[in-house]
């Protein structure tokens, strides 16, 4: 069965400067994998994904990630954060095989002035 | 993308109360699911449906139920609520045609059983 891990909890920034949120996964097969964010007290919205070719993947409000397959990672970058992008934000994974989409725990981005 | 419908999108209610959590999507979407969303954030799969007439339980024990009658409807029913049962529900959709089961989510409910 696969799974996903983000490592940080919580990343604190400073507006305007870069970030980037870590989200490794573990699958035996190919996996499709996912970027999504939440604002306070709404639903999911997907930033991105990643199905096949390009390595590197851009999504909506800037954001990018790069799939690596060697280090089974899905790393997300944005090179100047704002602070409407503070949020949580949830790498998923599903293989390609199986239906069930397996959500990490969830990184809160804080962007401060 | 997909249009989904959540109400209410906040509910207050007394414990042992019968309620009902809507969705709805306009898309046509075949496959739909319900999570539960803890305070800590961390998403949990309760059910989900491939279609009309099919639901299957997911892999977070739930006391609630499901129907799945119309392609676009995907009603969540608590016969007896509990304060256990404090939460967010999210439900999603996703296309089974389009190959990747992307799923769209909506807005959430907020349940808060006193």
């Amino acid at each position: 069965a696969q799974s996903v891990t983000q490592l940080d909890s919580q990343v604190p920034v400073f507006e305007e400067a870069p970030v980037e949120l870590r989200c490794n996964y573990s699958s035996s097969v190919s996996v499709y994998l996912f970027w999504y964010v939440q604002y306070p007290n709404q639903g999911l919205q997907l930033l991105l994904k990643y199905l096949s070719g390009s390595t590197l993947v851009k999504g909506i409000n800037g954001f990018e990630a790069e799939f690596n397959k060697s280090q089974t990672s899905f790393h997300l970058r944005k090179p100047s954060v704002h602070i409407s992008d503070t949020a949580e934000y949830f790498c998923a994974v599903v293989n390609t095989g199986f239906q069930k989409l397996v959500f990490g725990t969830g990184t809160r981005l804080l962007v401060s002035p | 993308e997909a249009d989904i419908y959540q109400t209410p999108r906040y509910l207050v209610i007394g414990t042992g109360k019968k309620i009902t959590l809507e969705c709805s999507q306009t898309m046509g979407h075949d496959k739909m699911y319900w999570y539960q969303q803890d305070p800590g954030m961390e998403l949990h799969l309760i059910h989900y449906s491939y279609g009309v007439n099919s639901t299957e339980k997911g892999d977070l024990s739930s006391e609630s139920t499901v129907s799945r009658i119309r392609t676009e409807h995907f009603p969540l029913t608590l016969e007896s609520a509990r304060p256990s049962h404090t939460s967010q529900y999210l439900c999603a959709t996703a296309d089974s045609r389009e190959g990747s089961d992307t799923q769209y989510f909506g807005p959430g409910t907020r349940l808060t059983v006193l």
